[in-house]
């Protein structure tokens, strides 16, 4: 079935670069996303990449996409304090929209 | 503001009372789903519409939940007889037609005891 995997728990130091690592396991997503959750609040979206495409960069946040080994990462440089949150990796489906998440990795930045 | 609203913020429910949730889209937005997220889990689908019609429900969605959009417009999710395994933070999100904005609600937190 549909299965989305994440490490748990990522420390870096402030001004470091993050990686937080996703595996997927349905090859006919259309979508991969990343979302933040920060204690008690809502899902921010921070970006999604297309199935076709290998990287996305927007400002701070680099995405990698593995097609073939269904492997996404996300790239935080000059990691921040307020990057402390958790991370969610998510696969959706064109067809019915709906999206599958991972468990979600905590991120602690420490100054 | 996500652009999504869900009302209300928080709901305490004493075990075997029936609560209502409710979720206002983007407007322009035919598409509605709804998730569910317990804590240390990541959200977790229940269901789905396109305009007022219901496409897919999960498995997770027992017959003690049932939801609606009349006219397309809002929705209500509605849980009868609640019990504690219930509680958990409920999700509301409106994607663009690209499927690009996908934007949750704030969610209502829901606590049974």
């Amino acid at each position: 079935g549909e299965d989305v995997e994440q490490s748990l728990f990522l420390s870096v130091r402030e001004g470091d670069s993050s990686v937080i690592n996703c595996t997927y396991t349905d090859s006919s997503s259309t979508y991969l996303y990343w979302y933040k959750q920060e204690p008690g609040a809502g899902l921010q979206l921070l970006t999604y990449i297309f199935s076709n495409m290998d990287m996305k960069q927007d400002q701070r946040l680099t995405v990698l996409l593995n097609k073939k080994d269904k492997h996404l990462s996300l790239r935080i440089a000059d990691t921040q304090t307020g990057d402390s949150a958790i991370y969610f990796c998510a696969e959706g489906s064109s067809n019915t929209g709906k999206l599958i998440f991972g468990q979600g990795t905590t991120l602690q930045v420490k100054p | 503001d996500t652009g999504v609203s869900q009302d209300p913020r928080h709901k305490i429910t004493k075990r075997g009372q029936n609560v209502t949730f409710r979720c206002d889209p983007i407007s322009e937005h035919n598409r509605l789903y709804w998730y569910r997220q317990t804590l240390g889990q990541g959200p977790e689908f229940l269901t789905y519409f396109q305009n007022e019609a219901q496409l897919e429900k999960s498995r997770l969605l027992s017959d003690r939940f049932s939801a609606e959009r009349p006219k397309g417009s809002f929705s209500t999710l509605e849980i009868q007889r609640t019990e504690q395994g219930d509680s958990a933070m409920y999700l509301c999100a409106s994607p663009g037609q690209e499927f690009g904005g996908y934007t949750f609600g704030s969610g209502t937190r829901l606590t049974v005891v």
